[in-house]
């Protein structure tokens, strides 16, 4: 498996424009996790569906923010619209808790994409 | 829900000298205690990770210890070597599925 793949990588963008940002999870992998990185606030966690279903999304600083994950295949973060205070390394993330004795483990990261609001 | 604090935020310690980092967390139904190393341009990885039903695993050069009852676990690095230089979380998690994240320690190995 490639592992969790993210795009784009860089996205500069003009304040007020819409930025979506896509992820596609580690097949077979129920969870999937969105995370934002500033040296400010560290690593937050913004959304995590199981089994494509949002479960929480009290991480999610603003009604500008949406998150989506139509299939267990992919998952968009959309800002609209965006602002400066925004750039940020989101993250996406993947995991798969195990059947039987829910055995934990761990989440696999993707490369995660640079977002520079101007 | 779970907290979990990592100390210390940044460590500097000399290339061959042992480097610890400790975490504490306050939900006693965590069960699973990943760690994680973050190198620059890129998203964290696993280097190890313990359950809940062992106090210690070693691998190589790097060792984790829990403390169930103390509610902490550390992370310990021995033979340090400058490419250890990086970024270390430390996380805890339960059976809801979502972990909780130390602040992160910012491990620097001089040569």
């Amino acid at each position: 498996d490639a592992g969790v793949i993210q795009s784009p990588r860089h996205e500069v963008t003009e304040m007020g424009q819409e930025v979506t940002l896509r992820c596609k999870p580690i097949s077979g992998h129920d969870y999937l996790f969105w995370y934002r990185q500033t040296m400010m606030r560290g690593l937050e966690l913004l959304i995590y569906f199981n089994n494509n279903v949002p479960i929480d999304d009290s991480g999610m600083p603003e009604d500008r923010f949406s998150a989506k994950m139509p299939n267990a295949s992919f998952s968009t973060l959309k800002i609209q619209p965006s602002e400066p205070r925004d750039s940020a390394v989101y993250f996406c993330a993947s995991s798969l808790l195990g059947r039987g004795m829910r055995m934990n483990t761990e989440a696999f990261f993707g490369q995660g994409t640079r977002l520079t609001v101007v | 829900g779970e907290n979990v604090e990592q100390h210390p935020s940044t460590l500097s310690v000399q290339e061959g000298d042992s480097a610890v980092i400790k975490c504490t967390y306050s939900d006693s139904a965590s069960n699973y205690f990943p760690w994680y190393k973050q190198e620059l341009g890129k998203g964290p990885q696993l280097i190890i990770d313990i359950r809940s039903n062992v106090g210690e695993k070693k691998d190589q050069r790097i060792a984790v210890t829990l403390n169930k009852t103390a509610k902490h676990f550390s992370l310990h690095i021995t033979e340090t070597q400058p490419e250890d230089s990086a970024v270390y979380f430390c996380a805890a998690k339960g059976n809801a599925g979502k972990s909780t994240f130390g602040d992160g320690t910012t491990l620097t190995v001089k040569p």
